[in-house]
Formats: structure tokens, C-alpha cells, sequence
């Protein structure tokens, strides 16, 4: 066990739909990572906040937002899902930004979109 | 820009057997480079990482790796497979930024 939870595990919804992806941090932990895993794609890197503040982007749709919250939580918004984002969306924390410190790995939400 | 390439998308060995998992890296700086393994319906979790103190890393599991500049190579090996060790395997790479590179992963199976 990492630490860090997501909520829910599964995710089945409609094409068109919006959905919101849940991330709890490990304890102590500063910044979060948000990952989109797929069998065409491998692991892409989406987005990263720190303390609350977006740190990185990498390859998030302009369909798809996220947050950080005081409480270091997290969210991932999909909105106006199509087929193509069913997918295993991971979230990762590290104790603060930057390359040295390993992430750790939440166990993931399954999103389908049908 | 950085990148990790994983030569092999599947690898099989024979239970008891010498695991070899190879990947390649491209950075313009120097790299902290990390293995992480994946099991069924599981999130990815920490092998090793190497972090410039030692080239040669050991994780856990009785994994460990090297880290080879002159041919830009973090290979991860294992003497011994075990039948657990079945999972996917993935390098990854970050240098500057806070970004991290994935590979693609290596399917390891293990031939009892």
C-alpha cells in the first residue's frame, strides 16, 4: 500500500458525460501527479501540482482540468468524454516537486466511457 | 527533452533464471532514472533509483541496476527469477523540469 487513495475505483459512464477523479496524497506528501494509462498510449504524463499550485503540464486535453486543494487533495475533471479516454487514470505523490523524489503511486480509476 | 526507450515489450524466462530488462535513456542533463513495477489491476510501485551516488543501484526484490553513461543504459536485472516477479516493468527518466518520461513497459513472464 502506497498511501495514496484514489476514489472510485471504476468509473462507467456515457460519451459526452463528466466525471471527477478523486486523489489523497500520501501523508506529508506536496505535490500530486495525475497519469493517464492506456494500451495505445503507455503512460502519459497529464499534469502536477505543488502545495496547491500547477507546477507541470504535459499532455492534458483542454477537455480536462484538475485542482489541488488546501488539504492537498486532489481532483482530474473529464469533461465531454468520448470513447478514447476510457482509460486507467493514475494519481502519484511525491514529498515535493523536482526530479530527485520518487513518486508513489495511487492504485487507479478505471474510467470507461461507452 | 528527455525519453526512455524499453527494448522489448515482452520478455520470458524460466523460473530461477537470470532476468535482464533492458532501457535506454536520452537526456540532454543529468538524469535521475527509476524502475517501477506494475501488477494486475495495481497502481506502479518504486523498484530503484538512481540518483548520481552510485552507478550501481539495488532495489528491492533482489532487483537492481546499472547505471552505464557512455552507453546511456539503466538496464534492470535480476539473478534468480521468481514466479512472482511476473508483472510489467517500466523505466522511467526525469532531469529537468518536474516532469517524468515513461516507457512503454516490458511484459515479464516467468516459465515455471
Amino acid at each position: 500500500d502506497s498511501g495514496v487513495t484514489q476514489t472510485p475505483k471504476h468509473l462507467i459512464t456515457a460519451t459526452g458525460q463528466r466525471v471527477t477523479l478523486r486523489c489523497s496524497p500520501r501523508s506529508g506528501d506536496l505535490s500530486v501527479y495525475w497519469y493517464q494509462q492506456s494500451l495505445d498510449q503507455g503512460l502519459q504524463f497529464l499534469i502536477q501540482y505543488y502545495n496547491g499550485e500547477e507546477r507541470a503540464k504535459g499532455n492534458i486535453l483542454e477537455r480536462f482540468s484538475a485542482q489541488q486543494f488546501p488539504d492537498l487533495h486532489s481532483e482530474l475533471n473529464l469533461s465531454s468524454l468520448e470513447l478514447g479516454d476510457s482509460a486507467l487514470y493514475f494519481c502519484a505523490s511525491s514529498a515535493q516537486p523536482g526530479s530527485y523524489y520518487e513518486q508513489y503511486f495511487g492504485p487507479g480509476t478505471r474510467l470507461t466511457v461507452t | 527533452a528527455q525519453s526512455v526507450t524499453q527494448l522489448g515489450s515482452h520478455v520470458s524466462v524460466s523460473e530461477g533464471a537470470l532476468v535482464l530488462l533492458r532501457c535506454n535513456y536520452s537526456s540532454s542533463v543529468p538524469p535521475y532514472l527509476f524502475w517501477y513495477v506494475q501488477y494486475p489491476n495495481q497502481g506502479l510501485q518504486l523498484l530503484l533509483k538512481y540518483t548520481s551516488a552510485a552507478t550501481l543501484v539495488k532495489g528491492i526484490n533482489g532487483f537492481e541496476a546499472e547505471f552505464k553513461k557512455s552507453e546511456t543504459s539503466f538496464h534492470l536485472t535480476k539473478p534468480s527469477a521468481h514466479m512472482s516477479d511476473a508483472a510489467e516493468y517500466f523505466c522511467a527518466v526525469s532531469a529537468s523540469g518536474n516532469q517524468f518520461y515513461f516507457g512503454t513497459g516490458t511484459s515479464l513472464t516467468v516459465i515455471p
